[in-house]
């Protein structure tokens, strides 16, 4: 399996711009999370889906944030208006409920700056 | 809200020594999942190690092990013979069990350096 998919990797805009961030999970699971890092902060969670349906989307930090899931193997993640202070590595992972301590799969992530 | 503290922002480690990290957390349940999390420069989260809470003994693979306290709220993760490959940062997470809820709280995590 290739894995869950991101891209692009890196992106560079200018503040005001609408950004758009893209995730492929792996194949056959149905958790899908988008995750923010950053300095000042760390890791933190913005929303999760759970077979397409998002579940808690209260790290979502204003609304200037959306994110979708329109089928099992595409999701993205759209800032409009874009800011300097969103400038971070976007994370999006996936995973398959077995019970337990299953393992959430993250991608390569996606470096934005606003500039 | 549940938290987790890694109060060492920075270890270091001579190659083939071996190094511990210290992971605490706050939670009022019971029941819930520990994970550590390696992020080498190529920026990818992988996971070494997890353990159940419901599980007394300290998981362990290959040369990563942990110390779970469960009443002292300590997870700490233990590296043996550090290769140079080891150097990363290390995200200590916690997942609760309960509440349907598959939400992971990391830590803001410990660079570890290997020297050789």
């Amino acid at each position: 399996d290739a894995g869950v998919i991101q891209s692009p990797r890196h992106e560079v805009t200018e503040m005001g711009q609408e950004v758009t961030l893209r995730c492929k999970p792996i194949s056959g699971h149905d958790y899908l999370f988008w995750y923010r890092q950053t300095m000042m902060r760390g890791l933190e969670l913005l929303i999760y889906f759970n077979n397409n349906v998002p579940i808690d989307d209260s790290g979502m930090p204003e609304d200037r944030f959306s994110a979708k899931m329109p089928n099992a193997s595409f999701s993205t993640l759209k800032i409009q208006p874009s800011e300097p202070r969103d400038s971070a590595v976007y994370f999006c992972a996936s995973s398959l409920w077995t019970g337990g301590a299953y393992e959430q799969y993250f991608g390569p992530g996606t470096r934005l700056t606003v500039t | 809200a549940q938290t987790v503290t890694q109060s060492q922002p920075e270890m270091s480690v001579q190659e083939a020594e071996t190094v511990t990290l210290s992971c605490t957390y706050d939670t009022s349940e019971s029941d819930y999942y520990l994970f550590w999390y390696k992020q080498p420069p190529s920026r990818q989260m992988i996971l070494v190690i997890r353990q159940e809470a419901y599980k007394q003994q300290n998981a362990t693979e290959n040369r990563f092990s942990v110390n779970f306290q469960k009443a002292a709220k300590s997870f700490s993760l233990k590296i043996s013979d550090s290769q140079l490959g080891d150097a990363a940062m290390y995200f200590c997470a916690y997942r609760a069990l309960q509440g349907g809820s598959e939400k992971l709280v990391f830590g803001k995590g410990t660079k570890l350096t290997v020297n050789p």
